[in-house]
């Protein structure tokens, strides 16, 4: 069964520093893989995707993922953190049996000091 | 495009009534789907739809229903409501994009309080 962990529940960095959110994820097959992001009291937003094309993928307000076969990983990325980045952050894979059925990890918040 | 809308933004039940949650999207999407997300929680997946007069369970459909009438409207509906019941809903839809992926589009949410 595809599953997926976010291996830190919450990441802090100075305003300025390097971004890195963790996920591995665990499917039998290669799945289609996305992080969104959730502002506090808002929907999801789609951040960005991978659908087996580029292994690194770039994605809106300056991140990007990069997609290890080998590590079974998709971790999330951004070389400098502002304080708008600080919200919460989804990495997801879609099911393997229905690939329009989405299975979300458990969430990383992001916050960014001053 | 409005996108995803849901309604109401906020309610407060008390046990035992009933409520419809109403989602609506103006994408002409055929996948629509309902969430549940508890306190620092991932999202669960309570319902699905694949095209209009189709549903499915989901992980969590106990103490749901849903309908699909019509492409536009997916409602969920709570009977006999529950303090288990009490979190964020947030409606969804999807398309099959050029690369075979389905990227779910989200609507605001609804913040449901059962007391």
């Amino acid at each position: 069964a595809q599953s997926v962990t976010q291996l830190d529940s919450h990441v802090s960095v100075s305003e300025g520093t390097p971004v890195l959110l963790r996920c591995n994820y665990s499917s039998s097959y290669s799945p289609s893989l996305f992080w969104y992001v959730q502002h506090p009291n808002k929907g999801l937003q789609l951040l960005l995707k991978y659908t087996s094309a580029a292994t690194l993928v770039k994605g809106i307000n300056g991140f990007e993922a990069e997609f290890k076969k080998s590590e079974t990983s998709f971790h999330l990325t951004k070389p400098s953190a502002h304080m708008s980045d600080a919200a919460e952050y989804f990495c997801v894979v879609s099911g393997m049996d229905s690939s329009y059925k989405l299975i979300f990890g458990s969430g990383t918040r992001l916050l960014v000091r001053p | 495009n409005a996108g995803v809308t849901q309604t109401p933004k906020f309610r407060i039940l008390k046990i035992g009534q009933s409520m419809t949650l109403q989602c609506a999207q103006d994408m002409n999407h055929n996948y629509m789907y309902w969430y549940r997300q508890d306190p620092g929680m991932g999202l669960k997946l309570i319902y699905y739809s694949v095209g209009a007069g189709i549903t499915d369970k989901g992980e969590v459909p106990n103490g749901y229903n849903v309908s699909r009438s019509t492409t536009e409207d997916f409602p969920l509906r709570l009977e006999l409501a529950a303090p288990s019941q009490t979190s964020v809903y947030f409606c969804a839809s999807s398309y099959m994009s050029g690369t075979g992926a389905y990227e779910q589009y989200f609507g605001p949410g609804t913040r449901l309080t059962v007391t």
